[in-house]
C-alpha cells in the first residue's frame, strides 16, 4: 500500500469513447502528477499539479485533460484517443512539487485503446 | 537538455550473483539522482537516492554513488535475489527544472534459482 490508490486497474476503450482515470492519494502532499509509461522508452511526465493549480502541462494533446478538484483527488479525461496511447498511466504526489521530498507513485492503470 | 541512458535489459541473473546496472546521466545543473523500482503489476517505489556528488545511497543491499566526473550512478547489490526480480529506473532531478523527474528506459532484471 503506497498511499496512491488508481482506478481502474485496467481499461480497454474504442478511439470514440470518453473515459476517465481515477487517482487518490491519502498522504496529506500537495502535489500530484500523472505520467506514461509506453514500452521501451522513458517515463514521460504529463502533468503537474500543485495546491490543485495545474502548473506544468508537457505538450500534451488535447484529448488528455486533467482535473483536479482538490489536493487529494486527480483525474484524467480521455476522449477520442489512438492507439498509441495505449499505455500505463501512473499517477503520483510529493509533499513538494519541486523534488525535494520523494514522489509515491499509484499502481498504474493500463490502458489499451482498439 | 536533460537526459538519463540506462543499460538495455533484460538482465538475467543466478540468485546470489552479483548485480551492476549502468546509468549515466546528463544536465545542465547539479541534479540529484535517484533508483525506482517497479515490481510486476506496482507503481514506482523509490529504491535510493543521492544529492551530491560522492554521495553514496543505499537500500536493502542496493547500493549507488554518484560519481560526477565519470556522471554515473551505477547501481549494484552484491547477492541478488528471486524477489529482487523487477524493472529498475534510474532518474534525475534537476534543481533548475522544478519538478521534473527525467527517467531512464528502465531496466528489467530476472533472477532465477
Amino acid at each position: 500500500e503506497t498511499g496512491v490508490t488508481q482506478t481502474p486497474r485496467h481499461l480497454v476503450m474504442g478511439m470514440t469513447n470518453k473515459k476517465s482515470l481515477k487517482c487518490e492519494q491519502h498522504l496529506g502532499h500537495n502535489a500530484m502528477y500523472w505520467y506514461k509509461q509506453s514500452a521501451k522508452k522513458p517515463l514521460e511526465l504529463m502533468f503537474v499539479y500543485n495546491f490543485k493549480e495545474q502548473t506544468e502541462n508537457n505538450s500534451v494533446p488535447s484529448r488528455f485533460s486533467p482535473e483536479c478538484p482538490n489536493s487529494s483527488h486527480l483525474f484524467l479525461h480521455l476522449h477520442t484517443l489512438q492507439p498509441e496511447d495505449s499505455a500505463l498511466y501512473l499517477c503520483a504526489s510529493s509533499q513538494t512539487p519541486d523534488g525535494s521530498t520523494e514522489a509515491f507513485f499509484g499502481q498504474g492503470t493500463r490502458l489499451t485503446v482498439v | 537538455g536533460n537526459s538519463v541512458t540506462q543499460m538495455e535489459g533484460p538482465v538475467t541473473l543466478s540468485e546470489e550473483a552479483f548485480l551492476t546496472i549502468n546509468c549515466t546521466y546528463t544536465a545542465t545543473g547539479y541534479p540529484s539522482l535517484f533508483w525506482y523500482v517497479q515490481y510486476p503489476g506496482e507503481g514506482l517505489q523509490l529504491l535510493l537516492k543521492a544529492t551530491k556528488a560522492d554521495d553514496k545511497g543505499s537500500n536493502k543491499g542496493f547500493e549507488a554513488t554518484y560519481r560526477k566526473e565519470t556522471t554515473s550512478f551505477h547501481l549494484e547489490k552484491g547477492s541478488v535475489q528471486v524477489s529482487d526480480s523487477a524493472v529498475y529506473f534510474c532518474a534525475l532531478l534537476d534543481t533548475g527544472t522544478a519538478s521534473k523527474l527525467t527517467f531512464g528506459t528502465g531496466t528489467r532484471l530476472q533472477v532465477t534459482l
